[in-house]
């Protein structure tokens, strides 16, 4: 069964470095979708993105954050500047018409 | 925005009694429900969903509900097992056309323990 992949699966950086993280949405959805978990909290919507660009956002995506297709396959979210309350795990989604399908997560630590 | 709320935070069963998780949601015009199951250090997984258009759906030990008048919907797992211990999200999707393409709104959680 296809599944949607990411990496790092962790990521540790320093307080104002810049990360990017990585997924591969499952090959046939079009739908793709950055989510975080703060440890213990609920999951968080980030943004949504479909036809190369951003569908829906949330309060949490501010300037510092931003996503990109560089090719056909990948699906990255950049964080410019990373803050402490940064740390958490980020899951990647892709969906086409029916379920959203999330990847194992990548663990940022930002200290 | 639409807000979700989940009860209650914890659970605690004994293996083959049933289970009920609830929500409530804010925005009427939410109109699919998924429920997804999250192992410790793991990756959420869907484990069912309804429509707005549906009132019940069930898959085999797992079924949920769905009162749109009250805005709330509800997950009932019967015959549990220690396999079943985990944390449950249900979540909301705030608008659209009846699929899933849709940001999900998420509720706190419920962190389910199945004592065998």
């Amino acid at each position: 069964e296809p599944e949607v992949t990411q990496t790092p699966s962790h990521q540790v950086t320093q307080m104002g470095q810049e990360v990017i993280l990585r997924c591969v949405p499952i090959s046939n959805h079009l739908y793709f979708y950055w989510y975080r978990q703060i440890l213990g909290q609920k999951v968080e919507f980030l943004v949504s993105f479909y036809n190369n660009e951003i569908s829906e956002k949330s309060e949490i995506f501010d300037d510092q954050f931003s996503v990109e297709r560089p090719d056909g396959s990948n699906f990255t979210l950049k964080i410019r500047s990373t803050k402490l309350e940064d740390s958490a795990m980020y899951f990647c989604a892709s969906s086409g018409l029916s379920e959203q399908f999330f990847g194992p997560g990548t663990r940022l630590t930002v200290l | 925005g639409e807000n979700v709320e989940q009860h209650p935070s914890t659970l605690s069963v004994q293996e083959g009694d049933s289970a009920v998780i609830k929500c409530t949601y804010s925005d009427s015009a939410s109109n699919y429900f998924p429920w997804y199951k999250q192992e410790l250090g793991k990756r959420p997984q869907l484990i069912i969903d309804i429509r707005s258009n549906v009132g019940e759906k069930k898959d085999q030990r797992i079924a949920v509900t769905l009162n749109k008048t009250a805005k709330h919907f509800s997950l009932h797992i019967t015959e549990t097992q220690p396999e079943d211990s985990a944390v449950y999200f249900c979540a909301a999707r705030p608008f659209g056309d009846g699929g899933s393409q849709g940001n999900l709104i998420f509720g706190k959680g419920t962190k389910l323990s199945v004592k065998p």
